[in-house]
């Protein structure tokens, strides 16, 4: 089965920095384009950052952009998400989320979540 | 940036109900259209992709619809586990998947 399971969630001081892991089972990670969404207690979701089954295509969301560097080690089928210059804004739940492809590429859904980690910034 | 606004915000229904959520687009969007339910505590689960298109695994009793910028998730017959926030996804600016602000479907 596949599985996506994230850590290195907790409490963090605003300015402070954290590394968030998403550790992948039961797919080919390799192949597999991955994603960081995230959602604020009580709010919606939002995508904040892409990454290509390669590495070499990286995008991200222009609220993050600048402070958080997405990363991903197929070695270790994991997916990464350093966090620096953290404000209280960013205080959220952080889902990684696999990419799949459908109708010979064209299409393109989150198939599958995380459970997600909880990063709060607060002094 | 497409930007992806979802009515209503919230109803309320009882089991058996038909529901119908709208997700109306900022320009043009083709079929590049998913829709996710979210239960509370839990992660988004994905049940529509390329605007009508059933995830494997997903009830027929959802369905999807529409193109261009509006689109439509029907639920034909509401059960109690379908009491939930559903999310309108764009995946035509791929890779930035904006997601639409989200409708909560609770009990009447």
């Amino acid at each position: 089965d596949v599985q996506l399971v994230e850590s290195g969630g907790g409490l963090v001081q605003p300015g402070g920095s954290l590394r968030l892991s998403c550790a992948a089972s039961g797919f080919t990670f390799s192949r597999y384009e991955m994603n960081w969404v995230r959602q604020a207690p009580g709010k919606g979701l939002e995508w904040i950052s892409y990454i290509s089954s390669s590495g070499a295509t990286i995008d991200y969301a222009d609220s993050v952009r600048g402070r958080f560097t997405i990363s991903r080690d197929s070695a270790k089928n994991s997916l990464y998400l350093q966090m620096n210059s953290l404000r209280a804004e960013d205080t959220a739940v952080y889902y990684c989320a696999r990419a799949n492809v459908y109708y010979s590429g064209s299409y393109e859904a989150h198939d599958y979540w995380g459970q997600g980690t909880l990063v709060t910034v607060s002094s | 940036d497409i930007q992806l606004t979802q009515s209503p915000s919230s109803l309320s229904a009882s089991v058996g109900d038909r529901v119908t959520i709208t997700c109306r687009a900022s320009q043009s969007i083709g079929y590049f259209l998913n829709w996710y339910q979210q239960k509370p505590g839990e992660a988004p689960k994905l049940l529509i992709y390329a605007a009508s298109s059933l995830q494997s695994g997903v009830p027929s009793r959802f369905s999807g619809s529409g193109s261009g910028t509006d689109f439509t998730l029907t639920i034909s017959s509401l059960q109690p586990e379908d009491f939930a926030t559903y999310y309108c996804q764009q995946s035509y600016s791929s890779p930035r998947f904006t997601f639409g602000p989200g409708t909560k479907v609770d009990i009447k």
